[in-house]
């Protein structure tokens, strides 16, 4: 059956480092993947896409990477501040690219 | 730009009652989606329209849940009974046009409606 796993433990970091929030994926062949920000109380917001050719994407002091034969995608913030403190969930599209499926998404905390 | 709006943002009901959702979308988006959000997961895609035509409903209950899109514009979805399982987050989301993997629009959702069934 189709799986998307992200880590469902929250991630502690300090002000300053990088956060790495991982990605899994089994039995997908994606067209593209999403990652999406989700405060509490609030809809997802839409960061970055990557497509399945890609290797790495990159905006301001995001990065995303894909690796279709890891069957992963890495999502990093650099020089990590309080307020990237958030949910971060993953959503996969099929192979057609007209329908997402989310990962239970990975809770990120910042502290100063 | 006007986000996507939703309401109520809150609704408490006893199991076996009904219940709607509204949802106005980004002005000049012609696909729509409602998802489902338990506490602690990710959103799960209900149904999706483009225009006022159904294009994937396959993980609606249908034999409660049911969504409509006149006019092509705004939407509400209804849940009739409902049980204790459907409390969560439902969320409504727009995208420009259908996506698929030349045109991956993104999508904008709203604040969500969060429904609590006692």
């Amino acid at each position: 059956s189709q799986k998307i796993e992200q880590n469902s433990e929250a991630l502690n970091i300090q002000e300053g480092k990088t956060a790495t929030l991982t990605c899994n994926y089994t039995n997908y062949s994606p067209a593209y993947l999403q990652w999406y920000r989700q405060d509490p109380g609030r809809g997802p917001v839409f960061l970055l896409l990557i497509r399945e050719n890609e290797k790495e994407k990159r905006k301001e002091r995001l990065k995303v990477t894909f690796d279709t034969t890891l069957k992963q995608s890495l999502f990093h913030i650099t020089a990590s501040q309080p307020a990237d403190s958030a949910t971060y969930l993953c959503a996969l599209a099929n192979n057609a690219g007209n329908m997402l499926t989310f990962g239970g998404g990975t809770r990120l905390m910042v502290k100063p | 730009e006007a986000g996507v709006a939703q309401s109520p943002r809150y609704k408490i009901i006893e199991k076996r009652q009904s219940v709607a959702f509204w949802c106005n979308p980004i002005s000049g988006h012609a696909t729509l989606y409602w998802y489902q959000q338990i506490l602690g997961q990710g959103p799960k895609l209900l149904i999706q329209f483009q225009n006022n035509g159904v294009v994937d409903d396959s993980q609606l209950p249908k034999d409660r849940f049911s969504a409509e899109r006149l006019k092509g514009v705004d939407s509400t979805l209804k849940i009739q009974p409902a049980k204790l399982e459907d409390s969560a987050v439902y969320l409504c989301a727009s995208s420009l046009d259908l996506v698929d993997r030349d045109f991956p629009y993104e999508q904008y959702f709203g604040p969500g409606t969060r429904l609590t069934v006692t």
